[in-house]
Order: C-alpha cells, then structure tokens, then sequence
C-alpha cells in the first residue's frame, strides 16, 4: 500500500523559516495536503492541493509538491505556529488517501 | 456555516461493532462534489484516514480496514455513518467524520472518543 513519511519533529528559532517535508514514491503524480493540529483539537487544513491556502489561513504558509517530495514551508514562523503537522496524500484516480506519521513544530 | 457533529457510544466491547453517526448541519450533504469521510486518531498518535463516501454513493475504503468497515449515507437526515466491526483495544480512537474537495478535508467535526473495553 502507498505511504508517505515525514520527520518525527522539527524545530526552528521564531522569525526562521520552517520546512516540513514529506516523501512518497511519485508524490508529485497526486495532490497533497497539509494539516495543523493542536492539543486537543481537531485538525485545520493549512495548504490544499499541494499549494493553495484556504481563507484564513496566514500568507506565512506554503506549500509545493514534485518528484517524491512535498514540503510545508513556514516563513517568519510564529510562537502560535508550534504544532503537529500531517501530511495527506490523494489519487485522484482510485479516490485513497494517506497521511504521513506527523512531525511537531517546535518554535525555541 | 457547515458544521459536523459525530455521535455514537463511546464504550464498545470487543468483538462488537462500532457505529457512529455524523450529522451535517448549514449544507446538504448530496449537493456539490464532496466526499464525507471518517478519520480516526489513537491517543497520542497520528491520523488514521479510515474511509469515505462520494454522493453517488461511492465508497472508498483504507486497505487495513476494509474487511471490516462500512460507510454509508442517509440524505434524508444529511447524515452519513460508520460501522467498523470485531472491534479490538487497537481501535480505541478519537473518530473524526469530516468533508473533502478534491481529497482535502477542510471542514471537520470535532471528534468522538470510542474506548473498546470490557
């Protein structure tokens, strides 16, 4: 079956730049999408369709997806922004979807 | 505004069958080209997606479960539901019922925690 992966944590300096990357086998033949997810609550979708940011969402978030990698970049990154992050994975063709194992933000 | 709200037990013996509702308010949930799908999240661990269902009626299942899960829609309610049978202590979760454009969830309710336990 289809997995996609991600590192376990990242961490970055407020006002750095965060990058979260996630790895599958032709990644860039499916869309992806990322998620934020604080303690005890439910996941906020921050980049659709491997670039796009819904309404509300800050412009510090964006996204790109090629080859076997899509990443999640944070610019300026905020003390707000300290999270798990997932990635999810779609093939538009069959419909599945995959999320990655999670990475935490850490902003220190 | 769309909202969605799970509901069901939140004590499921094992080998019994666990079956959760989600209701959808501030939308139809046969209108437009979505897919209302159900994720679930063990404590401390990451998202699991579990399943979905198009409205034509369409369902798409994760591999792991398909033995043992089915999802389905009731328009007349604008609900949709999940049963997912033989439960074990494994499927202890918080269950999520979300909508999807193109495989991106972008509303979710906000969860339900099902303990398997005797």
């Amino acid at each position: 079956s289809y997995e996609v992966t991600q590192p376990p944590s990242v961490s970055v300096s407020p006002g750095q730049t965060a990058r979260i990357t996630c790895s599958g086998d032709k990644l860039g033949d499916k869309y992806a999408c990322w998620y934020q997810q604080k303690p005890g609550q439910s996941p906020v979708l921050v980049i659709y369709q491997d670039t796009k940011r819904p309404s509300g969402i800050p412009e510090r978030f964006s996204g790109s997806n090629s080859g076997n990698t899509a990443t999640l970049t944070i610019s300026g990154t905020q003390a707000m922004d300290e999270a798990d992050y997932y990635c999810q994975a779609w093939d538009s063709g069959t419909a599945y979807v995959v999320f990655g194992g999670g990475t935490k933000l850490t902003v220190l | 505004q769309l909202q969605l709200q799970e509901s069901g037990p939140g004590l499921v013996k094992p080998s019994e069958t666990l079956s959760l509702t989600c209701t959808v308010s501030g939308g139809s949930i046969s209108s437009s080209s979505y897919y209302w799908g159900w994720i679930r999240q063990p404590p401390g661990k990451g998202l699991e997606w579990i399943g979905s269902i198009y409205k034509n009626g369409n369902t798409y299942y994760n591999l792991s479960l398909k033995s043992r899960v089915t999802i389905s829609v009731d328009t007349s309610k604008n609900q949709f539901s999940l049963k997912l049978s033989s439960v074990t202590a494994a499927d202890t979760a918080v269950y999520h019922c979300a909508r999807a454009y193109y495989g991106d969830y972008g509303v979710w309710g906000q969860g339900t925690l099902v303990t398997v336990s005797s």
